[in-house]
């Protein structure tokens, strides 16, 4: 069964204090694994897409890395500005375009 | 270029009414789907509209309707609400050229009493 699990469910950190969110995934045929910021209340915000084993992205404090069975997304210097909750997902194997499969998220909190 | 939009923000139900909440996509995009997300949990896909057609669904009952219109907006249509209808209704607009990628709306809050 697809699935997509996410790792830890919750990450404090101190401003500056670098560090890695996981995502770890199971899907017969990937078509992409995508990464999204969501602020408490409101829709996920799409931050990047990555197609292949080997292939890094990146946007100012965030870089999103990925394996044949995991991704990662690295918070270089964290400010107090990037607390939400990461959100990962896959889309589904044999499903229509866009039908996603999500994690449970991530909820990163960077104190002052 | 304008986001995704959805209507309303909130909205509170008792349970058994219908509910129905909008959503017009972001422009130059021709395909809606529409997710459920209780609270500390992902987006679960609902279905998806492409062409004023539904085009796959998720595991969710046939009390879980949609339609999509000429303009590419869309409406999602809940009967008989459950308790456990009570959740964030995400809309994400997406375009056939940028394969999965979603683009999602604010999300409206939804609360069965």
């Amino acid at each position: 069964e697809d699935q997509v699990t996410q790792s830890p469910e919750a990450l404090r950190l101190q401003e500056g204090e670098s560090s890695s969110l996981n995502c770890s995934y199971t899907v017969s045929g990937l078509r992409g694994l995508f990464w999204y910021r969501q602020d408490p209340g409101k829709g996920p915000e799409f931050l990047f897409t990555l197609y292949s084993a080997g292939e890094e992205k990146e946007k100012e404090r965030l870089k999103a890395t990925l394996t044949k069975k995991e991704s990662f997304l690295h918070i270089t210097a964290p400010k107090p500005e990037d607390s939400a909750t990461y959100l990962c997902a896959v889309p589904r194997y044999g499903g229509s375009q866009g039908n996603l499969i999500f994690g449970k998220g991530t909820k990163l909190s960077v104190k002052p | 270029e304008t986001g995704v939009t959805q209507s309303p923000t909130h909205l509170i139900k008792t349970r058994g009414q219908q509910v129905t909440l909008r959503c017009s996509s972001q422009s130059g995009h021709n395909t809606v789907s529409w997710y459920q997300q209780a609270l500390g949990q992902g987006p679960q896909f609902i279905f998806q509209y492409y062409r004023e057609e539904e085009n796959g669904r998720g595991n969710f009952p046939p009390r879980f309707s949609g339609l999509q219109f000429p303009n590419y907006s869309s409406e999602l249509n809940v009967n008989a609400l459950e308790l456990d209808d009570s959740a964030l209704y995400l809309c994400a607009s997406s375009s056939r050229t940028e394969g999965d990628t979603q683009y999602f709306g604010p999300g409206t809050r939804l609360t069965v009493l």
